[in-house]
């Protein structure tokens, strides 16, 4: 069946890099996202990839995807303060009224 | 920029009662989803709705939950006799064909 996972926990250095991981499992899947969501916050919408493409970059935010392994992974350029967050890794049809199928969540921890 | 609204953003009930989420969908959207996250889990899609009628629904969508688009502008969810396990926050979405589900901040529901 449909399942994404990713890891639960990643603490990062304010100034580095952050690389959240996720793999998916329905290659019909057409487009994968990235949510985020604050302490007591909605689901807000970060960047999404077709399934055709191998980057999508936007300022800080890089996706890479690997459809052959089906791995899709976040990169955050400068970590700051402001980043700490749960990530969710999703999937997605995006065929008329198709369910968005989610992962846990990776908690993002920045260290001063 | 247009937005998904959710009312209320807290509501807190007794186990047995009804309780009605109420979600104003983006005005020229035409499918529209509710899902849920408890608290500390991933987010579960519970069902979609497109033409006046219910698309896909989860396991999870029994006979207690129901969904209507009363009039033009709303759609609720109704959980008919709430249970402790029924504690979570809600997130209604709506989108339009080939596009991306746009979410709402979400309900945050407790049942005692």
């Amino acid at each position: 069946g449909e399942d994404v996972e990713q890891s639960l926990f990643l603490s990062v250095r304010e100034g580095d890099s952050s690389v959240i991981n996720c793999t998916y499992t329905d290659s019909s899947s057409t487009y994968l996202y990235w949510y985020k969501q604050e302490p007591g916050a909605g689901l807000q919408l970060l960047t999404y990839i077709f399934s055709n493409m191998d980057m999508k970059q936007d300022q800080r935010l890089t996706v890479l995807l690997n459809k052959k392994d089906k791995h899709l992974s976040l990169r955050i350029a400068d970590t700051q303060t402001g980043d700490s967050a749960i990530y969710f890794c999703a999937e997605g049809i995006m065929n008329r009224d198709d369910k968005i199928i989610f992962g846990k969540g990776t908690r993002l921890h920045i260290l001063p | 920029e247009p937005e998904v609204t959710q009312t209320p953003s807290h509501q807190v009930t007794q186990m047995g009662q009804e309780v009605i989420l109420r979600c104003v969908p983006i005005s020229n959207h035409l499918y529209f989803y509710w899902y849920r996250q408890i608290l500390g889990q991933k987010v579960e899609f519970l069902v979609s709705f497109y033409n006046n009628e219910i698309s896909e629904k989860s396991e999870i969508f029994d006979d207690q939950f129901s969904v209507e688009r009363p009039d033009g502008s709303n759609f609720t969810l109704k959980i008919r006799s709430t249970k402790l396990e029924d504690s979570a926050m809600y997130f209604c979405a709506s989108s339009s064909p080939q596009e991306t589900q746009y979410f709402g901040p979400g309900t945050r529901l407790l049942v005692l």
